[in-house]
């Protein structure tokens, strides 16, 4: 059974703090993914990696980073977090194989409060 | 570009009731397309693809491409099956588009 974990469910920052959300993965996937749900507007991607130190910007890349050292972690960082940041963020992994694109297993969200 | 447009934001529908939640996508390649399903409280899973054609929970969807669409749909609503649905469509390096989603809301 794929488990995606986040490091924290819910989360409370000040404007300008440097934010780091962290998303493990057991499955040996080799593409992760970083997203923001927010009510009618769906999910988003801000940033996605198909192997490790590889990245690629998303939808919504503006004011994100991301990491990826080791291949079961995925590290979304907020290098100095604003009110509109406020938001659930959804990590994903899913396999690289031919015929599994787009089955990604998410993990629980992070909800993030910038104030 | 690719696109998934959900047209309605929230659907309230009877328990024994049909449901539908509608789809549409635009993609210049061959589309594969999935459905997802968020429970309160749980994280978002994949409910079904189009690939498969298969049935879960009741559900099924099928893929038309003269008419762009893949429409999820059950015969009789259950209790259970209140949550949020989106529509996904798989674009370049296994990126999924999703749909801005539908609340589904079934009424006892």
């Amino acid at each position: 059974d794929v488990k995606v974990t986040q490091s924290s469910r819910y989360l409370v920052k000040r404007t300008g703090e440097k934010v780091f959300l962290e998303c493990v993965q057991d499955m040996d996937h080799e593409n992760m993914f970083w997203y923001r749900q927010d009510p009618g507007l769906g999910l988003r991607l801000i940033y996605f990696s198909y192997d490790v130190k590889m990245k690629e910007k998303g939808d919504i890349p503006e004011g994100y980073s991301v990491s990826r050292e080791k291949k079961e972690r995925f590290s979304l960082i907020l290098e100095s977090a604003s009110t509109n940041q406020t938001s659930m963020y959804l990590c994903a992994s899913s396999s690289g194989l031919a015929g599994l694109q787009g089955e990604q297993y998410f993990g629980p969200g992070t909800r993030l409060t910038v104030t | 570009a690719q696109r998934v447009t959900q047209p309605e934001k929230l659907l309230s529908v009877f328990k024994g009731a049909p449901v539908e939640l509608k789809c549409n996508y635009s993609y210049s390649g061959s589309p594969e397309l999935f459905w997802y399903v968020q429970y309160s409280r749980q994280r978002l899973q994949l409910l079904l693809r189009h690939i498969s054609r298969e049935s879960i929970k009741g559900f099924t969807a099928d893929l038309n491409k003269g008419e762009t669409s893949f429409h999820l749909k059950k015969p009789f609503a259950q209790e259970e099956d209140s949550a949020m649905y989106y529509c996904a469509l798989v674009y370049g390096n296994n990126r999924l588009a999703f749909g801005k989603g539908n609340q589904v809301v079934v009424i006892p």
